[in-house]
């Protein structure tokens, strides 16, 4: 199984509303990522986890929250968000972090609308 | 800067090489050329990676010349279903990747 898995693959919300995104993988990779991306750019890197830990958060807003509760799982759940948070979210994975000849396996993405 | 230039588009015929340039002056001893592309409504997929020498698989051959600061994807036989975003990525090990603009690849029939 090299897939990651994510679910759902289409939201609406409001901006009052919360809600998660959630992200799986079962290929033993210890190390999960959160990319955002607006359309006609690149992914840009939101979080990442390394051992269940947050390792990395890239200056990302706080109605952005994201959980590992265990090696398989990550969530983003998502709160009071803006209009400008409308884009596809993509979870990653690798089987470590910090190593450069890893590769990324990606999920087909969360395409997110704020209204 | 850790972010690669790459031609904002490129076109090619089906069944005819591609060749995917990248350039990556400012690159460090130890890090790997990563190359990923984005299908239409996808993710972004691996494609290939590597250090110095060249290397292939069964998606595509990397090309990395002598002093480093430059690499070209080679796809041999395009066909309709490369069509795609392709990304050239300096991976730092510095604990992520990062993307730059990509390559928006068109195959014509």
């Amino acid at each position: 199984d090299t897939e990651v898995t994510q679910t759902p693959k289409h939201l609406v919300m409001g901006m009052t509303n919360k809600k998660s995104l959630k992200c799986e993988q079962h290929m033993g990779h210890r190390a999960m990522y959160w990319y955002k991306q607006k359309a006609k750019k690149p992914p840009e890197l939101m979080f990442v986890y390394s051992y269940e830990k947050l390792s990395i958060n890239e200056s990302v807003p706080s109605r952005f929250s994201p959980e590992c509760p265990n090696s398989s799982l990550l969530n983003l759940h998502l709160h009071a968000l803006q209009p400008e948070d409308s884009a596809l979210y993509l979870c990653a994975s690798s089987r470590f972090l910090g190593v450069t000849n890893e590769k990324l396996f990606f999920g087909s993405g969360t395409q997110l609308s704020v209204l | 800067d850790a972010k690669t230039t790459q031609p904002n588009s490129m076109e090619s015929n089906e069944e005819e090489p591609v060749h995917l340039p990248c350039n990556h002056s400012t690159i460090s001893g130890t890090d790997y050329i990563h190359w990923y592309r984005q299908l239409p409504s996808q993710g972004p997929e691996y494609v290939i990676h590597g250090l110095t020498s060249n290397v292939n698989n069964r998606m595509a051959s990397l090309a990395i010349a002598e002093d480093r600061k430059s690499s070209t994807l080679i796809l041999h036989r395009a066909t309709l279903r490369d069509a795609a975003v392709y990304y050239c990525i300096r991976h730092q090990g510095a604990q992520k990747l990062v993307f730059g603009q990509g390559t928006r690849l068109t195959i014509n029939p």
